[in-house]
């Protein structure tokens, strides 16, 4: 079955400093991957999406790579900031091509 | 452009009464999705419907739990006789398109709490 694997649960770093954030995943072959951001008791909301012929997309401080090889994207945010501070989850469109499935996640800290 | 909208916000029931949970796609949006937050865990799809129809149920209990897309109106997500197992956050989200290829949007979600 398709699994979608963040491995940190938790991230936490100074501010300034670059966070990346891993996403794997086994047993298909996705077209995209996208990522989100969710605050605490909010709904999550789209940052970027990323093609299977892309190896790296970028948006503003964001950064997102992905290695259909490794089965793996990468999602790195440059100079960070407290306000980074949030839980990201990465989604992949599942087998029959009909919903995104999603990460678990990993909570991010950015302390100053 | 209003976004997603979803009622109520926070919903409480006693074990074995109904829970309905509405959402209102964004403008121009065919496309809908139901998703279920538990706390600790990831988002789990649980069913894709369109107008009229449902397209994808596969993550969706087999007893107590219904939704729709009425043609006028919004989605509902329906739990029957709730157990405190169904406490939980339940996002919907819509997208525009013909084509699976683009971002949801999502509602700020509905947080079921069952007595």
């Amino acid at each position: 079955s398709q699994k979608i694997e963040q491995n940190s649960e938790a991230l936490n770093i100074q501010e300034g400093k670059t966070a990346t954030l891993t996403c794997n995943y086994t047993n298909y072959s996705p077209a995209y991957l996208q990522w989100y951001r969710q605050d605490p008791g909010r709904g999550p909301v789209f940052l970027l999406l990323i093609r299977e012929n892309e190896k790296e997309k970028r948006k503003e401080r964001l950064k997102v790579t992905f290695d259909t090889t490794l089965k793996q994207s990468l999602f790195h945010i440059t100079a960070s900031q407290p306000a980074d501070s949030a839980t990201y989850l990465c989604a992949l469109l599942n087998q029959a091509g009909t919903a995104l499935i999603f990460g678990k996640g990993t909570t991010l800290s950015v302390s100053s | 452009n209003a976004g997603v909208m979803q009622n109520p916000r926070h919903l409480v029931r006693r074990r074995g009464q109904e829970a309905r949970l509405r959402c209102s796609p964004m403008k121009g949006h065919s496309h809908v999705y139901w998703y279920r937050q538990l706390p600790e865990e990831g988002l789990k799809f649980m069913v894709y419907l369109q107008k009229e129809n449902i397209i994808d149920e596969s993550g969706m209990p087999k007893e107590r739990f219904s939704a729709e897309f009425p043609k006028e109106g919004p989605s509902i997500l329906r739990i029957q006789q709730v157990v405190r197992g169904d406490s939980a956050a339940y996002f919907c989200a819509s997208s525009p398109g013909t084509e699976n290829t683009g971002e949801l949007f999502f509602g700020e979600g509905s947080r079921l709490t069952v007595l």
